[in-house]
């Protein structure tokens, strides 16, 4: 199966909202609701954000809040931090316990 | 706190062998997935495949099945990846990742093990 596709940037200055989307097909993002969204600082492992398109575990920010209309998630970030700045990366369930990332995007705050 | 600890990096020659290990740490092992992904120099991630602790069985991604074994220990609570004969395009850090039985997300995630295969 094909990564789902990402902006490969996208920025924004201290204080506003980011949207970052995340493209795939109804064998994946369109066909379930288990859409993941992972946050990575550089030199970091990867960091859960969002879970089953909208879900934050404890202890994430509320800034962060995840959506999806037929095959494209989004994430978006509110109120955007110098902390902010990292990599980004959705993550879909496919069929029979096959997962596929998207692409990445780096996030810069201006 | 549950863990995810990665065995150390790795230098190893194009053609030998190699398996990377990731110990959990926390509660019930066989209650849930552990997933393997790598992440090339400079690169996105990629999901390798997945192994479900309570019975053994791997699932690979197309585009690593043959490539790779990926297997668990229950008696001391850890996943496997390995390798019978590296290439030079296996350099990469790899990242273990856990998932509930039934969930489909991964958390937490361990620190990762750099491999690099050089001659």
């Amino acid at each position: 199966q094909s990564a789902l596709t990402q902006p490969a940037s996208v920025s924004g200055s201290p204080g506003q909202s980011i949207t970052i989307s995340c493209i795939g097909t109804s064998s994946d993002v369109g066909g379930y609701n288990s859409v993941s969204w992972y946050q990575q600082h550089p030199g970091k492992a990867p960091k859960l954000l969002i879970h089953d398109v909208s879900n934050r575990p404890s202890g994430v920010s509320n800034r962060f809040s995840g959506s999806k209309s037929g095959n494209t998630a989004s994430l978006t970030i509110s109120g955007l931090q110098a902390d902010d700045e990292a990599d980004y990366y959705c993550n879909s369930y496919v069929t029979g316990n096959i997962y596929v990332f998207g692409t990445g995007t780096k996030v810069t705050v201006l | 706190e549950v863990q995810l600890v990665q065995s150390g990096a790795e230098v190893k020659k194009p053609g030998e062998s190699l398996k990377i290990s990731c110990k959990s740490s926390g509660d019930s092992f066989s209650n849930y997935w552990f997933g393997w992904v790598r992440q090339m120099p400079g690169k996105g991630l990629e999901w390798m495949g997945i192994v479900y602790a309570g019975d053994s069985t791997p699932v690979y991604s197309p585009s690593f099945q043959g490539q790779v074994t990926i297997s668990v220990d229950k008696s001391i609570t850890s996943a496997y990846v390995q390798w019978s004969s590296l290439k030079a395009s296996d350099t990469a850090m790899y990242y273990c990742a856990r998932a509930k039985h039934g969930d489909t997300w991964f958390d937490p995630w361990g620190q990762g093990t750099l491999v690099t295969v050089s001659s």
